[in-house]
């Protein structure tokens, strides 16, 4: 079984301050880590990916995220927030190898105050 | 612009009432899958299709049906709509099963059901 938890409903964070979107997984064997951003009123979209190799990943809008096998987790960041990354975004997991379909977690709201 | 495209955006139905939710790709995606997103609950699989007639149930698929004919079309199908399908649904696409190249989401319908 694979699962990932999102602990976060929610995380307020003022423009130009780092922010940090937090996942935490369970699978069996190796994982394959995703992040996915959702705008209001539209839908998900692709942001990085973890299959294998270096452990901080780079991705779009210039977000990035840490895979930490030790503490099963592919925390989200960026080091400095815009107003515009306000949006819902979801961690999702799946096991290495085979076909199998992610599991997405419930999803964090952030917000970006001015 | 190649993409998810997803018909309606937004339908209200009264209870006992069937349709069916339209999605199309035009990216020779053999994945295809639906989901219902739901406060609190995060993206819930409805059912998925690996290619051209084959399809699989997901892991909330009572009250849905779904039939693959073409790699373009992969349509829900609500046979006598309750109130509890009320929720965005968002079809998703991808070259694999697992998303390791990422998912492509649909703009998302908004069903009501009364």
């Amino acid at each position: 079984a694979q699962s990932v938890a999102q602990p976060e409903d929610q995380v307020n964070v003022a423009e130009g301050n780092p922010l940090t979107v937090k996942c935490t997984y369970s699978v069996s064997g190796n994982p394959y880590l995703f992040w996915y951003v959702q705008y209001p009123n539209r839908g998900l979209q692709f942001l990085l990916k973890y299959i294998t190799g270096d452990n901080l990943v780079k991705g779009s809008y210039g977000f990035e995220a840490e895979f930490n096998k030790s503490q099963t987790s592919f925390h989200l960041k960026k080091p400095s927030a815009l107003v515009s990354d306000s949006a819902l975004y979801f961690c999702a997991v799946r096991a290495s190898g085979g076909s199998y379909i992610p599991t997405f977690g419930r999803g964090t709201s952030l917000i970006v105050h001015p | 612009n190649a993409g998810v495209t997803q018909t309606p955006k937004f339908q209200v139905l009264k209870t006992g009432q069937s349709m069916t939710l339209q999605c199309a790709q035009d990216m020779n995606h053999e994945y295809m899958s639906w989901y219902r997103q739901d406060p609190g609950m995060g993206l819930r699989l409805i059912h998925y299709s690996v290619g051209a007639g084959i399809t699989d149930q997901g892991e909330v698929p009572n009250g849905y049906n779904v039939s693959r004919s073409t790699t373009e079309d992969f349509p829900l199908r609500l046979l006598s709509a309750a109130p509890s399908q009320t929720s965005v649904y968002f079809c998703a696409s991808s070259y694999s099963t697992g998303g390791v190249y990422g998912y492509t989401f649909g703009s998302g319908t908004r069903l009501t059901v009364v």
